[in-house]
């Protein structure tokens, strides 16, 4: 059966350091890979999608950006966190249309 | 362009009560529809999808959802709700010529004892 995981659960950070999210997904073969950011109060805003190896779409222009070294790994990176990057963040995989989601468990993300 | 509205923010309902929680899409393409659940501290689950064929569909904990074209929504009902429904409810929508999701902003249940 397919597995995702997405590590770590909670992340407390400084302004002004670097951030490292991993996903993995295990079970099946290249997956559709995407990285949700929910802000508090908000709803789910896609931040990137990758169709395949090193094949990275963004969908908001900001401090983060993302890498997919390997076919079921997806990794969010940036390299001096902002007050404003605080949220839930969640990695989600498909393997194509009408299948929906299916979701990671989530990174609480707080910069202080 | 693709939308997703969710009209109620939060939805206070009594236990065993029925509730809804509405969900209207705006969509020039066909589409698929999903309801996904998030319980306190945690992930998205999938609650229920329509992809095609009935427009009723169930989940396994007694939530059903129609899709009502000539209404573009897409609402989530249950007849009765118990205190472990209490959770944050988004409605999506997939359509079939893009590569990902819209959501809703989400609509807060709490199940009042």
């Amino acid at each position: 059966s397919q597995t995702i995981h997405q590590w770590p659960a909670t992340l407390v950070q400084p302004v002004g350091s670097p951030l490292s999210l991993e996903c993995t997904v295990e079970g099946t073969s290249n997956p559709n890979l995407y990285w949700y950011r929910q802000a508090a109060g908000r709803g789910l805003q896609l931040l990137f999608y990758s169709v395949g190896i090193g094949q990275i779409s963004s969908e908001v222009p900001q401090n983060l950006s993302a890498s997919r070294p390997q076919d079921r790994q997806f990794i969010l990176s940036s390299k001096k966190l902002l007050l404003s990057d605080s949220g839930f963040y969640l990695c989600a995989w498909s393997v194509g249309w009408g299948y929906g989601y299916t979701f990671g468990s989530g990174t609480r993300l707080t910069v202080v | 362009a693709q939308s997703v509205t969710q009209l109620d923010s939060q939805v206070p309902v009594f236990e065993e009560a029925p509730v809804e929680l509405r969900c209207n899409y705006s969509s020039s393409v066909s589409v698929y529809l999903f309801w996904y659940v998030q319980y306190p501290n945690q992930g998205l689950q999938l609650l229920l999808k329509y992809l095609s064929g009935s427009t009723l569909v169930e989940s396994i904990n007694g939530f059903e959802a129609e899709f009502n074209k000539s209404q573009t929504s897409f609402h989530l009902r249950k007849p009765s709700v118990h205190i472990s429904d209490t959770a944050e409810y988004f409605c999506a929508l997939l359509s079939n010529t893009g590569n990902q999701f819209y959501f809703g902003t989400g609509t807060s249940l709490t199940v009042i004892p």
